[in-house]
């Protein structure tokens, strides 16, 4: 099955310098990349995500980029606010079998104002 | 519009009681999704539904059960629980598989 690895696990950035988070898969068929925000005592909520018939995609601050070749996707965020700490989930999904999210071990972000 | 709700959102059980988690959406989603969260491990599928009265196993299904009898709820059953079990429970959501989920706002059950 699918495998997804994510870094770092830990992330402390200074309020408006930018914050990227990288992510591996194994699963070459895999063909969508949401990424999650979730915040303290909160469920989950998809940010921004990206199939595979695209390499980049942005919306304002946020960005994802996608490396097929490589089976990476990364998360950038721009101009970094105190509201953007939060955990971070990376996921990918197949394109046969079971073909549900497997999710990413989270990264935990704080924006030090 | 609720989106997802989810019942109760703490739970406090012994080793070996047995309870039923509710989710519940409004979405009128096709797909629902039950994860458990625990400490540097992010989000693990334990059973997942495709539609009433279909269910299926995710990654980590053994000691839980699920039903689907209706469209908009699914419910995770503890048959014994154990402590290994103490986790936060979330329920998602979504249309079809390769769209948005949705989640709730979580379980937080612990097993003595």
């Amino acid at each position: 099955g699918e495998n997804v690895e994510q870094h770092p696990s830990t992330l402390s950035v200074q309020e408006g310098d930018s914050a990227v988070i990288k992510c591996t898969y194994s699963d070459s068929a895999s063909n969508y990349f949401p990424w999650y925000k979730q915040e303290l005592g909160k469920g989950p909520q998809l940010i921004i995500d990206i199939r595979s018939n695209v390499g980049e995609k942005k919306d304002q601050r946020i960005a994802v980029t996608l490396n097929k070749t490589a089976k990476h996707f990364s998360l950038h965020i721009t101009e970094t606010q105190p509201e953007d700490s939060a955990v971070y989930f990376c996921a990918a999904r197949g394109d046969t079998g079971r073909r549900a999210l497997t999710f990413g071990s989270g990264t935990r972000l704080q924006v030090q104002p | 519009n609720a989106g997802v709700t989810q019942t109760p959102k703490f739970r406090v059980l012994k080793t070996g009681q047995s309870m039923t988690l509710l989710c519940a959406q409004d979405m009128n989603h096709e797909y629902m999704y039950w994860y458990r969260q625990d400490p540097g491990m992010g989000l693990r599928l334990i059973h997942y539904s495709v539609g009433e009265g279909t269910t299926a196993k995710g990654e980590v299904p053994d000691g839980y059960n699920v039903s689907r009898l209706k469209k908009q709820n699914f419910l995770l059953g503890l048959e014994s629980a154990a402590p290994s079990q103490t986790s936060v429970y979330f329920c998602a959501s979504s249309y079809s598989v390769g769209n948005e989920q949705f989640f709730g706002p979580g379980t937080r059950l612990t097993v003595l």
